[in-house]
């Protein structure tokens, strides 16, 4: 059964630009989660998606937003793109909300000049 | 509040043992979990542990918890070179939804 999958892997994009990163779960996983890892903070929990709703929000400005797909596949948008939104974006899917086993892809890397 | 606590290093050498610790803050926390992060890696679920469990053993890894205390620990047996990495504490929280909680990373160092 393939893993995760982000795309891009890399993107390299400049102040005031906006990104959309792109992740496809594991088949027949239905919730998706999304984090940030920055050498700073840390991992951060960024929201989640199940069944094209969204379960749950982090502590981030209105700038990071995300959607989910009838197939279970999640984007999520940063708009006016910051130095500080340079991170490894990742996303992890389970089979249901609630579901202990969440599996992460490999990431996306974004970096904002 | 939310909060998991980790030690930032630690260096074993090649066939010994790594002991790696973790504190967390909320006691209402459902799942705690290991992770390992390789470089430009993502990050690889090694185990878990339920929260009313104390211990868990899976091939050389070995979790321990201590519920009363917040402590977590991750036991690597005969730890090889390809062991080194970063791990990752967290506890799965519930709040309108589940969310993991992140420490701040371990990077273990194998010496041969």
């Amino acid at each position: 059964k393939a893993g995760v999958t982000q795309t891009p892997r890399y993107l390299i994009k400049t102040r005031g630009q906006q990104v959309t990163l792109s992740c496809s779960p594991i088949s027949g996983h239905r919730s998706v989660s999304w984090y940030q890892q920055t050498p700073g903070q840390g991992l951060q929990f960024l929201f989640e998606y199940f069944s094209e709703t969204q379960r749950n929000k982090g502590n981030f400005p209105g700038r990071f937003s995300g959607r989910q797909f009838s197939n279970s596949r999640s984007e999520m948008n940063v708009s006016t793109l910051e130095l500080g939104d340079s991170a490894l974006y990742l996303c992890a899917s389970t089979v249901t909300s609630g579901d202990y086993e969440q599996y992460f892809g490999p990431g996306t890397r974004l970096t904002v000049t | 509040g939310e909060d998991v606590e980790q030690s930032l290093f630690l260096s074993v050498r090649e066939g010994d043992s790594s002991v790696i610790n973790c504190t967390y803050t909320d006691s209402s926390s459902t799942y705690l979990y290991w992770y390992k992060q390789e470089p430009g890696a993502g990050l690889q679920l090694l185990t878990y542990i339920f929260s009313n469990m104390d211990m868990k053993q899976d091939q050389r890894l070995t979790v321990l918890l201590n519920k009363k205390d917040k402590h977590l620990s991750l036991r690597i047996a005969d730890t090889q070179t390809g062991d080194s990495a970063i791990y990752f504490c967290a506890e799965s929280i519930k709040d309108s939804s589940y969310k993991l909680i992140f420490g701040s990373g371990t990077r273990l160092l194998v010496r041969p």
